[in-house]
Formats: structure tokens, sequence, C-alpha cells
């Protein structure tokens, strides 16, 4: 079975500050992995995702993530935090890209301190 | 741009009323998807459709049913609502070799009174 933990319900930053926000996960064959992210008021839409090649993905606005399968981690960061970077973050894996249905973890949310 | 569009942002209705809710794609996505959003639990998925007419049960299916009969459009029904019902319903559609890229609708907060 496939599952996700992510680490921390509401992370809290200064503007310009780090953005880590963590992902743990648990698969019994090699993961696909993605970061999703909901701006208030409105759907999720896709950040980035690993699936093979590369363990350093980029995505969106700035954000990056790493997958280190030997952490089972794949956290999300990004350099310097933005006020439009506020919204809940949810890290998701399935097990192949065909996959029929992904697994998302409980999300985080992101707030950013003037 | 892929849109998918759910028929109600805000909806409020009694228990044990019939409840629909509406899904509408316009990319011609094979897939589609159900889920309920609820605080610290994430996104759980209800059902899901890889095709007109066919539907496989999600991890919480218990106390719905959903109905596709175009490739375009899913529908969510809550035959006899309750308030443990109460959550936001989101919408989602995907490519059939892509279920990881799934687009999402705005949702709809249903409250169940």
């Amino acid at each position: 079975a496939q599952s996700v933990t992510q680490l921390g319900s509401h992370v809290s930053v200064s503007e310009g500050a780090l953005v880590l926000l963590r992902c743990n996960y648990s698969s019994s064959v090699p993961p696909y992995l993605f970061w999703y992210v909901q701006y208030p008021n409105q759907g999720l839409q896709l950040l980035l995702k690993y699936t093979t090649g590369a363990t350093l993905v980029k995505g969106i606005n700035g954000f990056e993530a790493e997958f280190k399968k030997s952490e089972t981690s794949f956290h999300l960061t990004k350099p310097s935090a933005h006020m439009s970077d506020a919204a809940e973050y949810f890290c998701a894996v399935s097990r192949y890209s065909s996959a029929s249905k992904i697994i998302f973890g409980s999300g985080t949310r992101l707030s950013i301190r003037p | 741009d892929v849109k998918v569009t759910q028929s109600s942002r805000y909806l409020v209705k009694r228990t044990g009323e019939k409840v629909f809710l509406e899904c509408v794609q316009d990319m011609d996505h094979e897939n589609m998807f159900w889920y309920r959003q609820d605080p610290g639990l994430g996104l759980r998925l209800i059902y899901f459709s890889y095709d007109v007419k066919m539907k496989e049960k999600g991890d919480i299916p218990e106390g719905y049913s959903v109905s596709r009969e175009k490739k375009e459009r899913f529908s969510l029904i809550l035959e006899s609502a309750s308030t443990n019902q109460t959550s936001m319903y989101l919408c989602a559609s995907s490519l059939p070799r892509q279920a990881h890229e799934q687009y999402f609708g705005p949702g709809t907060r249903l409250t169940v009174t």
C-alpha cells in the first residue's frame, strides 16, 4: 500500500524567507510523486512532479522538490517566500504514471508573514 | 486551458434530501474523479470513471453513487444526505495514461443541516 505523510499541518514563514514543506512517502514499488497547490477558493493545480530521471524537479512559481529514496522523502522548497505563495499544499503519490488514482497527503497550509 | 466546472460553489441541503453534484470538463478527458476534502484528512477519493458508463469505487464510496452518461459530465449523487456528508467536494479529470496530472474544478461546499 502507498501513503504520504506531510509533517506540519500549518507552516508560517516571513516574506523572503526559505519555504520548506515536508513530505515522506511509503511505497513498495518505485513511486511517482507530486505536489499540488490549492489557492484560496480554488481547486488544486499541479505544482511539480517526479516520475523518473533527475531527482531534483522544478515546478511553477520558483518551487522545487528533491526525491530522496534513502530518506523516502520529497520535500518542497522555495528560496524566498512571496505573499502570493499563501495556500494549501498537498503531497501525493502513485505507483506509476498510468495508475487510475493517486493518494494525497493531509495537506500543509502555508502562511506568509509580512 | 483545461476547464473543469462544477455546478455550484455553495449548496445547503436538508438531511434526507437527494443531492446531485455536477461536473463538466471541456478537454475530452477519459478519466474523471470525485473527491471530498476535509480539514486534516486531505483529499479522499469517492469514485472515479475511466470511460462513459464505467465507474469504480474509491476509498470512501459509502453513501454516494455516480453517473457518467456523457464523456464530459460526471455526476455525484447523495441518495439521502446526512450531516456527516457536509464537506468540500472536488471534481477532477485527466487523460487516461496521465492520471497523476489531474485538473480540478473549484469545488462545491456542501452543508447538510
